[in-house]
């Protein structure tokens, strides 16, 4: 059964770092690109960042650029955010989703983790 | 960036009635290759979004066959035939021709 499962979450100080990782099972990890999609409270869905399946190519939404690191290690099959100089309106569920393919564009996400909550407060 | 707008923002639909959800994007989703990259995601109460339809019009694995997409250029439906009970929850387009990759605010949809 393929599946994505998501840790790290948690709550933070404005200005504080946290890293999410993404466990994948069932597929072979390194043949898909990989995303993040974020979910602020009561909200809509928000693009975060992607990666290719080798790792060589990353690309973020404007609001997280560099701030937030997107990485992959294909020999643990998990996919990881690194999250540094969070502020309040970063709070979210962030869940990880699968690439249909290994073109980060052009593709649908057609398997999604069951996200991981992200609270920045003081 | 692209900007998806869609309507209406929320929907109250008897079981067994159709439903339709509208999605227009700011630039086409048109490729050079020929294909139209405009995706429409479910995400029921307290889970996780699903795809339900790829390309505008073709089902993903397992949806069932209620569930139709129409469009092409910039202005996308969603069609359900016949609303069941199991089909509420929100509504998402998402265009994958630009990066970023943009969604949809949602469409909500209730039963009666």
């Amino acid at each position: 059964e393929v599946q994505l499962l998501e840790s790290g979450g948690g709550l933070v100080q404005p200005g504080g770092s946290l890293r999410l990782s993404c466990a994948a099972s069932g597929f072979t990890f390194s043949s898909y690109a990989m995303s993040w999609v974020r979910q602020a409270p009561g909200k809509g869905l928000e693009w975060v960042s992607a990666i290719s399946g080798s790792g060589g190519s990353t690309y973020y939404a404007d609001s997280v650029k560099g701030r937030f690191t997107i990485s992959r290690d294909n020999s643990k099959n998990t996919l990881y955010l690194q999250m540094n100089s969070l502020r309040a309106e970063d709070t979210a569920v962030y869940y990880c989703a699968k690439v249909a393919s290994r073109a980060v564009t052009t593709n649908a996400f057609d398997i999604w983790g069951q996200g991981t909550m992200v609270t920045v407060s003081s | 960036d692209i900007v998806m707008t869609q309507t209406p923002l929320s929907l109250s639909v008897t079981p067994g009635q159709p439903a339709s959800i509208s999605c227009k994007s700011s630039q086409s989703l048109l490729h050079s290759d020929g294909k139209t990259y405009l995706y429409w995601y479910l995400q029921k109460p307290g889970q996780s979004p699903q795809l339900l339809i790829y390309e505008v019009s073709s089902r993903f694995s397992g949806v069932p066959d209620r569930f139709s997409g129409s469009g092409s250029g910039t202005d996308f439906t969603l069609k359900i035939s016949r609303v069941e009970a199991e089909d509420v929850g929100f509504y998402y387009c998402m265009q994958g021709i630009h990066l970023p990759l943009t969604f949809g605010g949602g469409t909500k949809v209730e039963i009666k």
